[in-house]
């Protein structure tokens, strides 16, 4: 069972204009959220997080929104650009249980950036 | 290091072979996290290091997996007897503290043939 669900496999946007990736989760006690970015060959790398007590979360052309009553978050990237092509992983922490550093990840959108 | 590494990057084994995939993580941090990645799949959690205590290993998928830190840096995580389900890229994470941010290794991408 998904607890972090990606329900779009791939998305395609033009450069310069808006990229929205989605992500949805299940388990009511997740505290905290993180984006990683993946280039084939490579590791996940960070890109952004935020907390369970806050909404929105920005870092220059990325900003994650969580909407809690929801269970939803969303990347907005503006603008985008043709190095943001990659594969971008939703991921979730648990806050009891096991690790409390654990993360759980979704399968991943593959983003295309075309100039 | 700079970040985390990873050995080998690629391993081919054949069905039944042992495997020794090999972690450094970056020097002084405590925490360390081995996943597994399957083709088109998000990471998945396999075991969780605070320094040389193996504090979670639940994500462990049969007793022929086995991880260890003797000396709370190197990790080497094990696989006996492969199977082709096991065919997968392995990633290893670092992490100043279980809540800080976490560096993912380059992974080591195993095929079982």
């Amino acid at each position: 069972d998904q607890q972090v669900k990606q329900n779009s496999p791939s998305l395609s946007v033009q450069e310069g204009r808006i990229s929205i990736l989605n992500c949805d989760y299940t388990n009511s006690m997740f505290d905290y959220f993180l984006w990683y970015k993946k280039y084939p060959a490579e590791g996940p790398t960070f890109l952004i997080s935020i907390s369970s007590i806050k909404d929105k979360n920005e870092d220059g052309r990325f900003t994650v929104f969580l909407n809690k009553s929801a269970k939803h978050l969303s990347l907005h990237i503006v603008p985008s650009q043709p190095g943001d092509s990659a594969v971008y992983f939703c991921a979730a922490r648990r806050i009891y249980g096991g690790s409390q550093g654990n993360l759980i990840f979704g399968k991943g959108t593959k983003l295309s950036v075309k100039p | 290091g700079a970040g985390v590494s990873q050995s080998p990057r690629y391993k081919v084994a054949k069905r039944g072979q042992d495997v020794a995939l090999r972690c450094d993580p970056i020097s002084g941090h405590v925490s360390l996290f081995w996943y597994q990645q399957a083709l088109g799949q998000g990471p998945e959690f396999l075991t969780y290091f605070q320094n040389e205590a193996q504090l979670d290993k639940s994500g462990l998928p049969s007793d022929r997996f086995f991880a260890e830190r003797p000396e709370g840096s190197v990790s080497t995580l094990k696989i006996q007897r492969t199977q082709q389900e096991d065919s997968a890229v392995y990633l290893c994470a670092s992490s100043f503290g279980a809540g800080a941010g976490y560096t993912f290794g380059s992974g080591t991408r195993l095929t079982v043939v």
